[in-house]
């Protein structure tokens, strides 16, 4: 079984800053997906980043980034030029890739982040 | 547009009646799913489904029901809701790639 861990239930950062939300996962596949999503008071769920495990470069998206380490099982995200419509929950989600898995999407717990003017 | 829509967006009902929500995707994927989200907790998944006539139980499937008649519809029944499944309900889909996954807008339930 999967586990995501996301030990910052909230966070603050000012606008303009740049934040770094943490995420661990404990899994013994060597084949998956990991994504950070954005829940904004709106609740919708919009996916933010996108990385595979088996590719070493971390990805990017305009002013988010992450932080992939494998070996430490860890996928950290930052948020430079943090902007007021970046307040949100954000999650991160682990699916495994190996045949029989259903691509299960587990979730970690939530960070809360508010960029504060 | 392509989407994944819910409905009812909220529904306060009381023990015991049964109740469904409705879940419907425009965009052809294969892999649909319902989450639950509760504080604290994150989303965690009820049901998934792989294909049509081709559904299994998630981690939490306790006093939930789901049916894949048709490609792009994966209603979520509860035959005798509890107040313990008060919380807000996500349907999701995706294609067997880029495996993210698109979530529908949310339905909010209350049971008295």
């Amino acid at each position: 079984a999967q586990t995501v861990t996301q030990s910052q239930p909230e966070m603050s950062v000012q606008e303009a800053e740049t934040v770094t939300l943490s995420c661990t996962y404990d899994t013994s596949e060597n084949n998956y997906y990991l994504f950070w999503y954005k829940q904004p008071p709106s609740r919708q769920m919009i996916l933010v980043i996108r990385q595979e495990a088996y590719k070493q470069q971390n990805a990017t998206e305009n002013r988010f980034s992450v932080n992939f380490q494998k070996a430490a099982k860890s996928f950290s995200l930052k948020i430079s030029d943090s902007q007021l419509g970046d307040t949100a929950m954000y999650f991160c989600a682990f699916t495994p890739l190996s045949s029989g898995s259903a691509r299960q999407l587990t979730f970690g717990s939530g960070t809360q982040l508010t960029v504060l003017p | 547009e392509a989407q994944v829509t819910q409905n009812p967006r909220y529904l306060i009902t009381v023990t015991g009646k049964k109740l469904t929500v409705t879940c419907s995707q425009n965009m052809n994927h294969e892999y649909m799913s319902w989450y639950r989200q509760d504080p604290g907790l994150g989303l965690r998944q009820i049901y998934y489904s792989m294909n049509v006539e081709v559904t299994d139980k998630g981690d939490v499937p306790e006093g939930y029901k789901v049916s894949r008649k048709e490609k792009r519809n994966f209603p979520l029944i509860l035959e005798s809701p509890s107040p313990n499944q008060t919380s807000l309900y996500f349907c999701a889909s995706s294609r067997q790639k880029p495996y993210e996954q698109y979530f529908g807008p949310g339905t909010r339930l209350t049971v008295t």
